[in-house]
């Protein structure tokens, strides 16, 4: 089955400065990789998605990036601030196959200090 | 966008009792729902596949007698925890995806619960 696998746990940042998280996946049929975000006690939300159609994805400070070769995908925010702060996962699917199971990563605790 | 609501949002047990969660689908119609498990500060696990009308699918290690997952319409979906016991207690959290033949059913979006938090006494 599929196996994600997500970079850094941790991460502290300075506002403005930027966050780079990276997943790698094992299952090279997975075609859609969604990013949540999820504040303490809250359900996941999602941020921006990418198909594997595409390379690259933005959404205002938010980009998604996507390597089907090296099976791997980077989440990029921009001008960080500090209600960016969370807990930052990836995910991994394929869709078409009849379920939409969704393998998390294990997460990234993001911090941006003020 | 579409609305998964969860219920209850959070409740204490008594070790050995059962427990209810209802996950359901409230401008939408879902096809398959998935149920997640997620222990503090660590990610979503998840612990079963239910399609509506039939048998759920459970992921390894997870035991299906003790969470009994019921699919009976496209609108709900039921997560019962038999004979809870302290290592039961978590968050555990719903999410759905349209049925075939919408705009959104393969597009891959899956849409979260709220999530019910469980403490077991």
């Amino acid at each position: 089955g599929e196996n994600v696998e997500q970079h850094p746990s941790t991460l502290s940042v300075q506002e403005g400065d930027s966050a780079v998280i990276k997943c790698t996946y094992s299952d090279s049929a997975s075609n859609y990789f969604p990013w949540y975000k999820q504040e303490l006690g809250k359900r996941p939300q999602l941020i921006i998605d990418i198909r594997s159609n595409v390379g690259e994805k933005k959404d205002q400070r938010i980009a998604v990036t996507l390597n089907k070769t090296a099976k791997h995908f980077s989440l990029h925010i921009t001008e960080t601030q500090p209600e960016d702060s969370a807990v930052y996962f990836c995910a991994a699917s394929n869709p078409p196959r009849g379920y939409n199971k969704l393998i998390f990563g294990a997460g990234t605790r993001l911090a941006v200090h003020p | 966008g579409a609305v998964v609501s969860q219920h209850p949002s959070w409740v204490i047990c008594k070790s050995g009792t059962s427990v209810k969660i209802e996950c359901r689908s409230l401008d939408f119609q879902a096809t398959t729902m998935f149920w997640y498990r997620q222990f503090p500060k660590q990610s979503l696990m998840l612990m079963a596949t239910s399609n509506e009308g039939s048998k759920a699918t459970y992921e390894q290690g997870v035991e299906k007698d003790k969470f009994l997952i019921n699919h009976a319409s496209l609108t709900l979906s039921t997560l019962t925890v038999t004979s809870a016991h302290p290592e039961d207690s978590s968050f555990y959290i719903c999410s759905a995806r349209e049925v075939f033949g919408s705009g959104r059913a393969n597009t891959g979006e899956l849409f979260f619960g709220e999530g019910s938090r469980l403490t077991v006494l």
